[in-house]
């Protein structure tokens, strides 16, 4: 399979807390996103880095891709009780995404 | 931003009977659309990719008798679960989007529950 592999599986911290996700895929890629799904919803796209760079940030999201390890991690910082959600990585080879097992993260308040 | 429209969000049908989703780019050209399947608490399994006006390209494993896909306009793909049976009850997600190293822009989904 090619899916990739995310953990952990799943997440509970307090509010205020930050939140770190990693993702491990196999194959090379164009560019890596985050996707964060609501329970029985679409996904809303988070943000894209692509291979050639090593870090982004989008408000309290910070992400960083090692295409040396195969490897992203999602930092979400100052995190609140709304963050709760699934969050997927997805890694695009240009004719397709596949994604992660995905974390559920649960923000208590 | 772009909006993906994913009708109808939720059916329920009797077994052997098929079942069209619509997922249409509301402001956007989708050159590429692709559907995926989810079962409760797992990730999303791509199942085809469809580009307009050429056949679908399936996933392994996934039968493209059964789940038939037409992308006839550069707005509009239809996924058909034909001769529905209870195993097909899942939530299928449709994606869309405009050019290569674009995000994804999904629709919200079709829970489909075969009985």
């Amino acid at each position: 399979s090619q899916q990739g592999e995310e953990d952990p599986q799943a997440l509970s911290i307090q509010e205020g807390e930050n939140a770190t996700m990693n993702c491990s895929y196999k194959t090379s890629i164009n560019n890596l996103q985050w996707y964060r799904q609501n329970s029985g919803r679409g996904l809303v796209h988070l943000i894209l880095i692509r291979s050639n760079e090593r870090e982004k940030h989008s408000g309290r999201l910070r992400v960083t891709l090692d295409t040396s390890k195969k490897s992203s991690s999602l930092l979400i910082t100052a995190s609140r009780a709304a963050d709760t959600a699934s969050y997927f990585c997805a890694t695009d080879n240009t004719d397709k995404l596949i994604f992660g097992t995905g974390t559920r993260l649960q923000v208590f308040p | 931003g772009a909006v993906v429209s994913q009708h109808p969000s939720w059916v329920i049908c009797k077994s052997g009977t098929s079942v069209k989703i619509e997922c249409r780019s509301l402001d956007f050209q989708a050159t590429t659309m692709f559907w995926y399947r989810q079962f409760p608490k797992q990730s999303l399994m791509l199942m085809a990719t469809s580009n307009e006006g050429s056949k679908a390209t399936y996933e392994q494993g996934v039968e493209k008798d059964k789940f038939l896909i037409n992308h006839a306009s550069l707005t509009l793909s239809t996924l058909t679960v034909t001769s529905a049976h209870p195993e097909d009850s899942s939530f299928y997600i449709c994606s869309a989007r405009g050019g290569v190293n674009s995000p994804l822009h999904f629709g919200n989904g079709t829970r489909l529950t075969v009985t």
